[in-house]
């Protein structure tokens, strides 16, 4: 079954500790993303790759870093330099390069910053 | 950069029809979105609109018009499990086209 997997689904962390999300996929997309979404606010995005070892900054990309040493594998830390990072977490993949590229995603992190 | 609008609540019957709009304007356009959100779940597309007009997909039909800036989804027949949020999305082109821009999201709710 091709798909896209992020684990834990709930996730809670003391404030002041650097936690990392996982995201993988297995539908070989050389595309993936990560979303924040806050009740009652869009989807923001944090990061995205368009292949690996390559990244750029979204719009709210402070407090966050990713890697992309693997092309199925694009996990996010959120640091202790973000300071709201209580969110739901949503990465998706698309397979890049083409103007009618759908965005899948995963089911999404819960983090809680206690 | 993106200005969306869609409304942010709408109730319907259910096996009613319910339009949920979505203004937008971007920076250059490469196609709309429409994607669903049940509360607690991750996103699934429902739809892509690059050309003006209407693309029907079973029950669900997404319009758009390119010169106003305006797009709908359409849903026939309502089910009490199209309760869900209805994000529209807008792609702009040339630098950044591989982001789209979320709306705030339609929360719909289906009575019986």
């Amino acid at each position: 079954d091709g798909g896209i997997t992020q684990s834990p689904k709930y996730l809670f962390r003391k404030e002041g500790q650097n936690v990392t999300l996982s995201c993988e996929q297995n539908l070989n997309h050389d595309a993936m993303y990560w979303y924040r979404q806050d009740p009652g606010q869009g989807l923001r995005l944090i990061y995205y790759s368009q292949i690996v070892n390559d990244f750029q900054k979204g719009d709210i990309a402070e407090g966050y870093s990713v890697s992309r040493e693997k092309k199925e594998s694009f996990p996010l830390t959120v640091t202790s330099a973000q300071k709201n990072p209580t969110a739901f977490y949503l990465c998706a993949s698309s397979i890049a390069g083409r103007s009618t590229d759908t965005q899948y995603f995963g089911p999404g992190t819960r983090l809680t910053v206690l | 950069g993106q200005n969306i609008d869609q409304p942010t609540e709408m109730t319907a019957t259910e096996g009613a029809i319910v339009q949920i709009n979505c203004t937008y304007q971007t920076s250059g356009f490469n196609g709309l979105f429409w994607y669903q959100q049940h509360a607690g779940e991750a996103p699934t597309f429902l739809s892509y609109n690059v050309l003006d007009g209407l693309e029907e997909k079973g029950r669900f039909s997404s319009f758009l018009s390119r010169s106003k800036g305006y797009s709908y989804l359409l849903l026939k027949e309502l089910q009490m499990k199209d309760s869900a949020s209805y994000l529209c999305a807008p792609r702009a082109s040339g630098a950044g086209s591989y982001q789209l821009t979320f709306g705030k999201g339609t929360k719909l709710s289906v009575i019986p």
